[in-house]
């Protein structure tokens, strides 16, 4: 079985501060990861996931995130906000396509984390 | 042009009504998913299918059904509607090859059901 979490269902920032919005999971082999975004009145937008090649994945709009195995985490970050950050956030897991089970292929979201951008 | 287009965008129906929501898409990918989205929990499964023949209930598939029509259609009905489907319904898909195991998300489908 496989779970994600996330930590805070609303964060907010003042624009050029630091954003970081916190993803843990929990996967019965190593996962893939994803963060992906979603603006309001649209659909989701993938920003950026690990797929077992390097541990800091960088995506788009100036986000990163590091995968973290020892601490079951996927920690998105920003180093400074902009305004046009604000929406809402979903961090997700699957298994990758060979590691079989029931779960093969699928999404897990977690709750989703808003984050709104002070001026 | 949109990859998954899900139509239609808006709904609002009664209790008891049938309903369905249809997604298309020109992807070329062989799996498509439905999931619904409510406020804190998230996007939950409803139903995927991995191609025409193979179609599996997700976590939340009671009160659901689906028809893969062709590989790019993937058809979710509300046999008979009732308020607590109210949600946003997202269409997704994806690639089966090796490592390509992100999804592509419609834009969404707002329904209320009064």
């Amino acid at each position: 079985a496989q779970s994600v979490t996330q930590l805070g269902s609303h964060v907010s920032v003042s624009e050029g501060a630091l954003v970081l919005l916190r993803c843990n999971y929990s996967s019965s082999v190593p996962p893939y990861l994803f963060w992906y975004v979603q603006y309001p009145n649209q659909g989701l937008q993938l920003l950026l996931k690990y797929t077992s090649a390097a541990t800091l994945v960088k995506g788009i709009n100036g986000f990163e995130a590091e995968f973290k195995k020892s601490e079951t985490s996927f920690h998105l970050t920003k180093p400074s906000a902009h305004m046009s950050d604000a929406a809402e956030y979903f961090c997700a897991v699957t298994n990758p396509t060979n590691a079989g089970g029931t779960s093969y292929g699928k999404l897990t979201f977690g709750q989703g984390t808003i984050l709104t951008v002070h001026p | 042009d949109a990859d998954v287009t899900q139509t239609p965008r808006n709904r609002i129906t009664k209790t008891g009504k049938r309903i369905m929501l249809e997604c298309s898409q020109t992807k070329g990918h062989d799996r498509m998913y439905w999931y619904r989205q409510d406020p804190g929990l998230g996007l939950r499964l409803i139903y995927y299918s991995f191609d025409v023949k193979d179609i599996n209930k997700g976590e939340i598939s009671d009160g659901y059904s689906v028809s893969r029509q062709a590989q790019a259609k993937f058809s979710l009905s509300l046999e008979s509607a009732i308020p607590n489907q109210t949600a946003l319904y997202f269409c997704a898909t994806s690639d089966t090859y090796y490592q390509r195991t992100e999804q592509f998300f419609g834009p969404g489908t707002r329904l209320t059901v009064l």
